[in-house]
Order: structure tokens, then C-alpha cells, then sequence
């Protein structure tokens, strides 16, 4: 069972459109963060959101932190290519010892 | 390049060996973590280290083992290695502020056949 629930599981959209991938947890978290991970490679760091309805924007992209800090979403506007990979979402548990990683959503847009 | 180094990037043993995979954390960062990545799976935490010592078990399998050197490399060694232990294993580095994340290494995928 996983800590933290993303949905959907897959994604596949045209170049343009806009989406919002979802991170969902019954258990409270002191921060969450967003990664990005291509295939053969690492994840990377895409944001780290602290505060309960914080919201965060990167470029296209935007963060938000739910109130409660169960929950958490990104949104991407007009869509590209170059944003397909494995999304994850990741919270941190009060001892700050380690993160819990979300299944990912896979999203591929096509061009 | 992220900083976090693992060494080899690619592995093919057979089943009932046993492997090292070696990882060289970011400059400065005391934490290391290793993580598991099988097809199509999330990410499932293996065990942290925190300058030299044990800090946080996860999901390691007995046959799995890892260590930390005083110069911060650490090792992960799976021994009687199955077919099912064939994955993408990450290692993680992570400095000492609260909400500092992640830095992951390109991975090593390791092949049981």
C-alpha cells in the first residue's frame, strides 16, 4: 500500500493541452516535493512545498499544497513535448529521516 | 550532472551471484539513501545513511546489505541475487536542511538472468 496516491497513472495528450496530476495521502506531511524522471535517468527536484495552501509556480508549471498538507497537485499549462517523463511526488515525514515517493504519473505528450 | 555518482551504470549477473553497487554523494551532503525502481513501479526505499551510521530502514530484503565509509561513498551489496531482483537502483544524496531534497545519481539497472 502506498503512502501517497497519484493519479492518474498515465497520461497521453497532444502538445497544447493543459493537465493536472494529482498526489493524495490520509497522513499529514511537513513538506512535499515534486520530481520529474526521464527514462535511464535519475529523478530531479522540480519544487518543494512547505506551507498548507501554498501555491508555487515554475515556468508552466504550477504547485499547490493542499490546506491540510494531505494532498497536492501540479498543473501544466500548454503542454510540450519536453515535459513527458515519470512525474513523483514525494512527502516528508516530521522526522525529516526520509521521503515517501507517490507511484508516479507517466505523462506523454505528443507533438 | 547531478553530483551523486553510482557506479556501474549497467550490470548483468546471474542468479545466485552477488553484486556491489557503489554510490559517491554530492559534495557536502552526509545523507545518503538507496532506492529501488522495478518496470513501471515507483520508487520503494531501500536504507539511509547518515555519516557512516544506519539512520532508516525500509523495504531491504536480508539477502540486501549497504555500508557508509568514512570518506561518505557508500555500497549497496545484493547477494543470492533472483530474477525478481532485476531493477534500477538509486542512490540519493541529500544535504542537512530540513526541506533540502533529493539528488539522485543516473542509477545503475542491474540484470539477473
Amino acid at each position: 500500500t502506498q503512502l501517497l496516491e497519484q493519479s492518474p497513472q498515465f497520461l497521453s495528450i497532444q502538445e497544447g493541452e493543459n493537465l493536472t496530476v494529482y498526489c493524495n495521502s490520509s497522513s499529514v506531511f511537513s513538506s512535499l516535493q515534486w520530481y520529474r524522471q526521464e527514462p535511464g535517468e535519475g529523478p530531479v527536484l522540480l519544487v518543494t512545498v512547505v506551507t498548507g495552501g501554498e501555491v508555487k509556480k515554475l515556468k508552466r508549471l504550477t504547485f499547490q499544497f493542499g490546506d491540510a498538507r494531505k494532498d497536492s497537485s501540479l498543473h501544466i499549462t500548454a503542454a510540450q513535448p519536453g515535459d513527458t517523463g515519470l512525474y513523483l511526488c514525494a512527502g516528508a515525514a516530521y522526522n525529516f529521516n526520509k521521503f515517501y515517493f507517490g507511484s508516479g504519473t507517466k505523462l506523454n505528450v505528443k507533438p | 550532472d547531478s553530483g551523486v555518482t553510482q557506479t556501474p551504470k549497467h550490470l548483468i549477473t546471474a542468479t545466485g551471484q552477488r553484486v556491489t553497487l557503489r554510490c559517491s554523494p554530492r559534495s557536502g551532503d552526509l545523507s545518503v539513501y538507496w532506492y529501488q525502481q522495478s518496470l513501471d513501479q515507483g520508487l520503494q526505499f531501500l536504507i539511509q545513511y547518515y555519516n557512516g551510521e544506519e539512520r532508516a530502514k525500509g523495504n531491504i530484503l536480508e539477502r540486501f546489505s549497504a555500508q557508509q565509509f568514512p570518506d561518505l561513498h557508500s555500497e549497496l551489496n545484493l547477494s543470492s541475487l533472483e530474477l525478481g531482483d532485476s531493477a534500477l537502483y538509486f542512490c540519493a544524496s541529500r544535504g542537512g536542511a530540513s526541506f533540502d531534497g533529493y539528488t539522485f545519481g543516473s542509477g545503475t539497472r542491474l540484470t539477473v538472468v
